[in-house]
């Protein structure tokens, strides 16, 4: 049972440039999300999703995409990045609603150049 | 979800007993208070959860007095390893939304030796 995973770890980019940010969750959970967290801040919604096939905006969506083709699987989409963009990114999901446990993957580092 | 207010920061020695205090005063009646802890480079972890009194696991202790518009994180005798940043996060667990959800910035334990 791996819980949540995300992929990749790591990544730079350059400015324009995009990239797609995997999660997968083997816990059968509804919802999922995904947050941003800049340096010394707390956590920021940008999208979620209350089940396979659907997604929702959350606090900071502008610039990104999602989508959930598949109830495991919650993919984050940078179709141009900027700078503005570089942050840590979480993923997390939740059996019910987001007022339940979540449970969080490790995170990517995305670097925008 | 209710917007909730923390100290930015505490300081603490080892062994010593900490008390951690969150704001909610829009807080709904449905509503659970949820604690979590995040270490650097790390996803945040789940602490404990509560709706009303007091509540204890093998971690930490959650006191919620009965108006509900705080609640106070107890770590009996911290070490070293507890200094991370702690989060209120408060919210209906059969809600659909997320929109407004928020972690704010949590408060930065540091546990001095």
């Amino acid at each position: 049972n791996a819980g949540v995973t995300q992929t990749p770890k790591f990544r730079v980019l350059k400015t324009g440039q995009s990239m797609t940010l995997l999660c997968a969750q083997d816990m059968n959970h509804e919802y999922m999300y995904w947050y941003r967290q800049d340096p010394g801040m707390g956590l920021r919604l940008i999208h979620y999703s209350v089940g396979e096939g659907t997604t929702a905006k959350g606090e900071v969506p502008d610039g990104y995409n999602v989508s959930r083709l598949k109830k495991q699987n919650f993919l984050l989409g940078l179709e141009s990045a900027a700078p503005s963009q570089t942050s840590v990114y979480f993923c997390a999901s939740s059996l019910r609603g987001p007022g339940e446990t979540q449970y969080f993957g490790p995170g990517t580092r995305l670097l925008v150049l | 979800l209710a917007k909730t207010t923390q100290p930015i920061s505490m300081d603490s020695y080892e062994g010593q007993e900490v008390n951690i205090t969150c704001s909610h005063n829009n807080i709904a009646t449905n509503d659970y208070i949820t604690w979590y802890q995040q270490f650097p480079s790390q996803g945040p972890r789940f602490i404990i959860q509560g709706y009303k009194t007091k509540v204890t696991n093998e971690v930490a202790s959650l006191f919620i007095p009965a108006d509900r518009k705080s609640s106070t994180l107890s770590l009996p005798r911290v070490s070293l390893s507890d200094t991370a940043v702690y989060y209120c996060l408060v919210g209906d667990p059969a809600s659909g939304s997320a929109r407004q959800l928020t972690f704010g910035s949590g408060t930065q334990l540091t546990v001095l030796p």
